[in-house]
């Protein structure tokens, strides 16, 4: 069974950098595409990029002057970083592995709120 | 960047009764890259549908979607006390993955 699980701090102050990790079991980090998405309060998911095991990565336009994320397949680890945050980065966070031969996220997270805040 | 809008934005029915989700899109999307996800309170998206109209692994055959171009449905032929949820459709194309603003399917 897949599993995938968010970590990292819960607050952050504003104009500082967001960093999460997200390790997967169950699945060779080959096999799929690594993506962080995520859901402001009362608002829609929106996707932030992904990473692929061999570090190519693709990045959501409207934040990819700020996102950087990459990869450790020797434990199976993504990370996500999301530099000069504001309180708009303020959303649960999740991890998901996108299955590139179907065109889905087979795989979540359980998610992680993060809130920007002083 | 496709703008996916769903609708109703809430549906009120009884168990048993048929929902019938819509999602529409600013531009043409290929069917193979239409997704629709179920979320229940507290836990992340699970897959529902994909390529607009297969079932993924494990969902029961009263879920169905279906449509094509700017225009699918999600229908869900008798609710069981499970399916009321929230409904999510989600798309991607050459630049960027978009989601719908979701549908909540709630007991009437």
């Amino acid at each position: 069974q897949v599993q995938l699980q968010e970590s990292g701090p819960g607050l952050v102050k504003p104009s500082e950098t967001l960093s999460l990790t997200c390790s997967v079991s169950g699945a060779s980090i080959t096999n799929y595409y690594w993506n962080w998405i995520r859901q402001p309060p009362g608002k829609r998911l929106e996707w932030i990029g992904f990473v692929y095991y061999a570090g190519s990565t693709n990045y959501n336009p409207s934040l990819r002057s700020r996102v950087s994320m990459s990869v450790d397949t020797s434990i199976n680890q993504f990370s996500l970083r999301l530099t000069s945050v504001t309180p708009a980065d303020t959303a649960i966070y999740y991890c998901a592995g996108w299955d590139g031969a179907t065109h889905n996220f087979r795989f979540w997270g359980q998610g992680t709120m993060v809130t920007v805040s002083s | 960047e496709i703008v996916l809008t769903q609708s109703p934005g809430t549906l009120s029915l009884s168990p048993g009764e048929r929902a019938t989700l819509s999602c529409r899109a600013s531009q043409s999307v290929r069917s193979s890259h239409l997704v629709w996800y179920q979320q229940k309170p507290g836990q992340s998206p699970s897959l529902l549908i994909y390529g607009a109209s297969s079932r993924a692994t494990g969902i029961p055959d009263r879920f169905s979607g279906s449509g094509s171009g700017t225009d699918f449905t999600l229908t869900i032929s008798r609710l069981e006390p499970e399916d009321f949820a929230l409904y999510y459709c989600q798309q991607h194309d050459e630049s960027v993955l978009t989601f719908g603003g979701g549908t909540k399917v709630e007991i009437k």
